[in-house]
């Protein structure tokens, strides 16, 4: 069974880099089938799509974020990565990783979701 | 941007009733569009996609219909664990979701 697990940084300042990782387990982040996806949610808000990666390290943000924004993969931790800089208050949220498929995708496997919360 | 909006944004039933939910694209986006049921302090689970496509392991009282610019999701039979909030998400363009309906127990 596919798993998605975040972790990181729960408290960055403001103007810092926020840096999660989400490892997966149970599958392969090698398979061309597969994209891989950060989505992000305020607290008591909706839910905002920030980007993804396939395994070829080929990448597609969304075009609100894409200066700040930054998604990595490691095969050989079967990880992906996210990094957002110069983060504001606007950037506290819960932030899930998503397994999608290949463009056009929905998400079928998400993480559990880890709360970053930017204050001084 | 495609913008998506749900209808309504809080539903109150009971047990039993078959509700409809509504979202609405800013353009058409075909039939590129999902559905998901987040609880409380839960990440969303998808439910429907491709517009009326039901995911291996959900229950068929969930349905969806729609293509274009409108879309439904019915649940045709409220149980206990159906009281959650539903959210409709376009991937035909970038990816976008609509803001959400909370449906509450009556």
């Amino acid at each position: 069974q596919l798993q998605l697990q975040e972790s990181g940084s729960g408290l960055v300042k403001p103007s810092q880099t926020l840096s999660l990782t989400c490892a997966v387990s149970g599958g392969s982040i090698s398979s061309g089938a597969y994209s891989w996806s950060w989505i992000r949610q305020p607290p008591g808000k909706g839910l905002e799509w920030i980007g993804y990666i396939y395994h070829t390290g080929s990448t597609y943000y969304n075009p609100s974020l894409e200066s700040r924004v930054t998604i990595s993969i490691d095969r050989s931790k079967n990880q992906f990565s996210l990094k957002l800089i110069s983060v504001t208050a606007a950037d506290t949220a819960v932030y899930y990783c998503a397994r999608g498929v290949t463009a056009p995708t929905y998400f079928a496997f998400w993480g559990h979701g880890t709360l970053v919360t930017v204050s001084s | 941007d495609i913008q998506m909006t749900q209808s309504p944004s809080t539903l109150s039933a009971s047990v039993g009733d078959r509700v409809t939910i509504t979202c609405r694209a800013s353009q058409s986006i075909s039939s590129w569009l999902a559905w998901y049921q987040q609880r409380p302090g839960k990440a969303p689970k998808l439910l429907i996609y491709k517009a009326s496509s039901l995911e291996s392991g959900v229950p068929s009282r969930f349905s969806g219909s729609g293509s274009g610019t409108e879309f439904t999701l019915t649940i045709s039979s409220l149980q206990p664990d159906d009281f959650a909030t539903y959210y409709c998400q376009q991937y035909s363009r970038d990816y976008t979701f609509g803001q959400g309906t909370k449906l509450e127990i009556k």
